[in-house]
C-alpha cells in the first residue's frame, strides 16, 4: 500500500469549512483514497473513498488532484461533533488475504 | 440492527491470567479483524479473517489467538495476558471492500 502523509493536528471555526489534506505520491493507478474518522474513544467510522474523481455524499467531499498524488477531504460546515482524528488510507479497492493498516491521522479540533 | 458487537466493554485482568473477547456481526459480512489501540496511538491490526474458516495475522499477532467460530463470529483470546496488552480492542467487519464497520471497543486493563 502507498505510504500516505498528514498533519499531525489542525483547527478549524464551527461553521466554516474544514479541508484536510493528505499527501499520497507513490499512489499506484488501481489505489484508491480511504478516510475514516474516530470520534473520542469510539470505533472509527467510514466516510468516504475515491479512485480518481472527485467524491461527495453526506458527510463529506473528496477532492483528489489530477496526477492523484494528494487529496483533500472537505467537511463543508464543519461542527464541535466533527471534533475527530481523521485517517487517510490509500489501498487497492480488495485484495484477499489482507487488511486496512491505519496510520496516526490529523486530530482536528472544530471550536465555537 | 445492531451492526458489530464486542462484549465484555472494560475488563480488568491481572497478569498471566487468559480471557477471551468476543465480537459478533448481522451484516453478513464475510471478513471479520481485531485491532489494538494504545494511548495517542492509531490502530494495530492483530489478526483478521477473510471469511468463514480462515485467519490471518496482522501487524501485531504476538500474545494473541483468534478463532472464527462462524461467519457471524470472531472471537480474540489473550492465553497469558501481559501489562503490556493493557489496550482498546476493536472488532470490525466488512464485505469485499475497504469499507469497515467497527465495534464500540473493548477496553482491556492488565494489572
Amino acid at each position: 500500500d502507498a505510504k500516505t502523509t498528514q498533519p499531525t493536528s489542525m483547527d478549524c471555526a464551527e461553521g466554516r469549512a474544514a479541508n484536510l489534506p493528505c499527501n499520497h505520491s507513490t499512489i499506484s493507478g488501481n489505489e484508491y483514497v480511504y478516510w475514516y474518522r474516530q470520534i473520542h474513544s469510539q470505533g472509527p467510522q467510514y466516510i468516504i473513498h475515491g479512485l480518481k474523481n472527485n467524491e461527495t455524499n453526506e458527510m463529506a467531499s473528496l477532492i483528489i488532484t489530477e496526477d492523484r498524488k494528494s487529496s483533500t477531504l472537505i467537511l463543508p460546515h464543519a461542527t464541535l461533533r466533527d471534533t475527530a482524528v481523521y485517517y487517510c488510507i490509500v489501498r487497492v479497492a480488495y485484495q484477499a488475504g489482507t487488511a486496512l493498516i491505519f496510520g496516526k491521522g490529523t486530530t482536528l479540533s472544530v471550536s465555537s | 440492527n445492531a451492526g458489530v458487537t464486542q462484549t465484555p466493554k472494560f475488563q480488568v485482568l491481572k497478569t498471566g491470567q487468559s480471557m477471551t473477547l468476543q465480537c459478533a456481526q448481522d451484516m453478513n459480512h464475510n471478513s471479520m479483524y481485531w485491532y489494538r489501540q494504545d494511548p495517542g496511538m492509531g490502530l494495530r491490526l492483530i489478526y483478521y479473517s477473510a471469511s468463514e474458516g480462515t485467519t490471518d495475522k496482522g501487524e501485531v499477532p504476538n500474545g494473541y489467538n483468534v478463532s472464527r467460530l462462524n461467519k457471524r463470529e470472531f472471537s480474540l483470546r489473550l492465553e497469558s495476558a501481559a501489562p503490556s496488552q493493557t489496550s482498546v480492542y476493536f472488532c470490525a467487519s466488512s464485505e469485499e471492500s475497504n469499507v469497515l464497520t467497527f465495534g464500540a471497543g473493548s477496553r482491556l486493563t492488565v494489572l
